[in-house]
């Protein structure tokens, strides 16, 4: 049963244009959304993330925007650069539930075409 | 110097075989976890501590057991390994106290296991 859903495994882009990450999730309770990024052969980095009583959150190139009705959120990243090229993880918590562990979706690979 | 350490960094080992994975942290966080990432499956949680006397199991902790030594060190161990717990494992740590944003964790480097 996977709560949080990224269903495009892999995402090509041109360098300068607009990357669009996309992630669903299923549990209504989840009220806390973040965004990891990876390196090969390096562990998972924090990037963005975002308050159920937000819609969109900016911070420099990356920008995160939550429908909380259709239970989606993306990432949108702009303009794109060579090193944005990695794997990027959805994650998502029910924190005003008490439960803060973080469920994270299974992963979009980005590649970004010079 | 990484603030989030773990050793090995790659092992290969036997069906059967015990096997121990540390995670040190420089952090100074309260909170620490253990997650395995295989493809397409993206990262899931094994055992998590919020504290050194609390210990929690997560969606995946079958056939596997932690120890948190102490605040800075949780070790993950295999009693006995099967060939379908080959996989690449992270520590993470997170603060339930300090500055860094909410929910917020921290991954070491990952341990890729193989078992044969």
């Amino acid at each position: 049963d996977q709560q949080v859903k990224q269903n495009s495994p892999s995402l090509s882009v041109q360098e300068g244009r607009i990357s669009i990450l996309n992630c669903d999730y299923t549990n209504s309770m989840f009220d806390y959304f973040l965004w990891y990024k990876k390196y090969p052969a390096e562990g998972p980095t924090f990037l963005i993330s975002i308050s159920s009583i937000k819609d969109k959150n900016e911070d420099g190139r990356f920008t995160v925007f939550l429908n909380k009705s259709a239970k989606h959120l993306s990432l949108h990243i702009v303009p794109s650069q060579p090193g944005d090229s990695a794997v990027y993880f959805c994650a998502a918590s029910a924190t005003n539930f008490g439960n803060e562990k973080l469920t994270f979706g299974t992963g979009t690979r980005l590649t970004i075409i010079p | 110097d990484a603030d989030v350490t773990q050793t090995p960094r790659n092992r290969i080992t036997k069906t059967g075989k015990r096997i121990m994975l540390e995670c040190s942290q420089t952090k100074g966080h309260d909170r620490m976890y253990w997650y395995r990432q295989d493809p397409g499956l993206g990262l899931r949680l094994i055992y998590y501590s919020f504290d050194v006397k609390d210990i929690n199991k997560g969606e995946i902790s079958d056939g596997y057991s932690v120890s948190r030594q102490a605040q800075a060190k949780f070790s993950l161990s295999l009693e006995s390994a099967i060939p379908n717990q080959t996989a690449l494992y992270f520590c993470a740590t997170s603060d339930s106290q300090g500055l860094a944003l909410y929910n917020e964790q921290f991954f070491g480097p990952g341990t890729r296991l193989t078992v044969l």
